[in-house]
Parts: C-alpha cells; structure tokens; sequence
C-alpha cells in the first residue's frame, strides 16, 4: 500500500525567501503528482513525473523526484503572496491515488 | 475548453435518500476517479476507473457506488447517506497513458442531516 508523507504541514515564509516542501512515499509510485489548493476551490495540476531525476518548472516552482530515495520535492523560488496556497503531492500506483497530507504555504510581505 | 464538470455544486439531503452526484469530462480521458475531502482527514480516493466498464475501490469506498458506462461520465452514486458522508467531493481525470496532468471538477458539497 502506498503511503504519502509530507513536511512541512504549515509553512510561513516572507517574500523574496526560497523553501522546499518535501514529498516522501513508502513504495514504488507510477507517477508523483504536485497540486495547489486555494482556499474554496478546486485542485490544480502543476506537475506530473514520471521518472527518476525528472525535473520540471513554472515560473517560481520547480518540482523534481528521486525514486531511488522515494522521495519528491517542490522548491520555491523567491516566494510572492500569489504563490499562499496549499500544496498537495500525490502518489499514482496501479490506478490508486495517494494523496499527501498538504502544506498550507503563507507568503508574507 | 477542456473541463471536468460536476453537479451539483452544493446538495443538502436527508439521511436515507438517495442521490447521484454526476461528474462529465470533455477530454477523452480513460482514467476517472472520485475523492472526498475532509478537515484533518485530507483527500481520499473512493472509487477509480481505468476505461469503460471497469471501475475499483478506493481507500474509502464504503456507502458508494460508481458507473463508468461511457467513457467521458462518471456518476457517484450514494444509495442511503448518512452524516458522515458530509464532505468535499472532486472528480478528476486524466490519461493513463503518459505524464499529462490531472483534472479536477469544481468540487460537490454534501450536507447529510
């Protein structure tokens, strides 16, 4: 069974300061899945991957997973308020879908 | 636009009556899937389906049902709700076949007096 950890659950960072949320998992995931949340609303994609050492990017956040360490992260760069969300990972193994806990990021001026 | 579309938005019902939430999407996707989301509790996947016709459990698929009879529907079906299926629910979907992202629908409240 497929298990989602993530750390930190709160973060509250300041503008212009860069963090990294970390995404671990128990066993071996089809796919890593990173999500934001804002407050009411619905689930956006922001990442999918796939495979060992992929890498990807938009704009402020860059998402990159180690499946030797079973262990995905999500770096933000230079933080702005826009970025205040929650961030979910999730794990993809045989159809079932694991999600995270969240990081309930807090930019601040 | 591609879209993932559920209704209804908000629902309050009584304990007992049967109801259907519907979840529709545009982007042919073969892989379908329900979660309910609670404070404290997070997402939960209760039903997935890979294509048409085949549908599995989830983490908490009990008091559920779920049909995937075409491909681009996939109703949630409680048969008698109770309280403690108020939450959170989101339909998502997306292509099993390679790294495309994720759908999700708007999201249906559930109140269950």
């Amino acid at each position: 069974e497929l298990k989602v950890e993530q750390n930190p659950l709160f973060l509250s960072m300041q503008e212009g300061k860069n963090y990294t949320i970390y995404c671990n998992y128990s066993t071996t995931s089809d796919r890593l899945y990173w999500y934001r949340q804002d407050p009411g609303k619905s689930l956006e994609s922001l990442f999918v991957l796939l495979s060992n050492g992929a890498v990807k990017q938009e704009g402020r956040l860059m998402a990159s997973l180690d499946t030797k360490a079973r262990l995905s992260t999500l770096h933000i760069t230079a933080a702005v308020h826009d970025l205040s969300a929650t961030y979910f990972c999730a794990g993809l193994r045989s159809g079932k879908s694991t999600f995270g806990d969240g990081t309930t990021l807090t930019v601040k001026p | 636009e591609a879209q993932v579309t559920q209704n209804p938005r908000y629902l309050i019902t009584v304990t007992g009556k049967k109801l259907t939430v519907t979840c529709s999407q545009n982007m042919n996707h073969e892989y379908m899937s329900w979660y309910r989301q609670d404070p404290g509790l997070g997402l939960r996947q209760i039903y997935y389906s890979m294509n048409v016709e085949v549908t599995d459990k989830g983490d908490v698929p009990e008091g559920y049902k779920v049909s995937r009879k075409e491909k681009r529907n996939f109703p949630l079906i409680l048969e008698s709700p109770s309280p403690n299926q108020t939450s959170l629910y989101f339909c998502a979907s997306s292509d099993r076949t390679g790294g495309i992202e994720a759908f999700f629908g708007q999201g249906t409240r559930l109140t269950v007096v």
